[in-house]
């Protein structure tokens, strides 16, 4: 079982629609970050979200982090083929100290 | 910017052999992960290091050997190929907080027949 469970797994949506993504846990974090990953390259952070409720925003791509520091979510707008990729969500428990661990991550594929 | 640089980027073993996955940053970062990537399960901690001489067992750890002499560099072994570890390894380094950038290499694709 993944410490963080993301869904959905796929998204296949067309360009301009909306779309979130979530990242859930039983665990509280002290922070939680998304990266996407383009293939054939590492994942690249996109955002580190910090405080419980902490809401950013990165033009198009809206994150939230939970009141209780379990779960976040990304929300794109008016999604468009270049946010095409493989988005992440990783993060360390509080009880584990320095293992960054990684959801089975979201295939977000938009069409032209 | 070298950042994280990692070696070979592709190969191919047999089952038994044994190899060497090299990893070497050049930010000073004094945290370090090795991670593989399988389709639909994101990417699975294998060996972590939070500085020289320290290593610490992730998630799947079995199989696979660390070391860290220097803060540079975090090589895996592989002990005896299977191909259960067919897979793609990224290494990656950052600094000590924990809400700190994780920077990944480009990943060594493993194919084990």
């Amino acid at each position: 079982t993944q410490l963080l469970e993301q869904s959905p797994q796929f998204l296949s949506i067309q360009e301009g629609e909306n779309l979130t993504v979530y990242c859930n846990s039983s665990s509280v974090f002290s922070s939680l970050q998304w990266y996407r990953q383009e293939p054939g390259e590492g994942p690249v952070l996109l955002v580190t979200v910090v405080t419980g409720g902490e809401v950013k925003k990165l033009k198009r791509l809206t994150f939230q982090f939970g009141d209780a520091r379990k779960d976040s979510s990304l929300h794109i707008t008016a999604a468009q083929p270049g946010d095409t990729g493989l988005y992440l969500c990783a993060g360390a428990p509080e009880t584990s100290g320095s293992r960054l661990t990684f959801g089975e991550g979201t295939q977000l594929t938009v069409n032209p | 910017n070298a950042g994280v640089t990692q070696t070979p980027k592709f190969q191919v073993l047999k089952t038994g052999q044994s190899m060497t996955l090299q990893c070497a940053q050049d930010m000073n970062h004094e945290y370090m992960s090795w991670y593989r990537q399988d389709p639909g399960m994101g990417l699975r901690l294998i060996h972590y290091s939070v500085g020289a001489g320290i290593t610490d067992q992730g998630e799947v750890p079995n199989g696979y050997n660390v070391s860290r002499s220097t803060t540079e560099d975090f090589p895996l072994r592989l002990l005896s190929a299977a191909p259960s570890q067919t897979s793609v390894y990224f290494c990656a380094s950052r600094d000590r907080p924990m809400y700190s950038e994780a920077f990944f290499g480009q990943g060594t694709r493993l194919t084990v027949v």
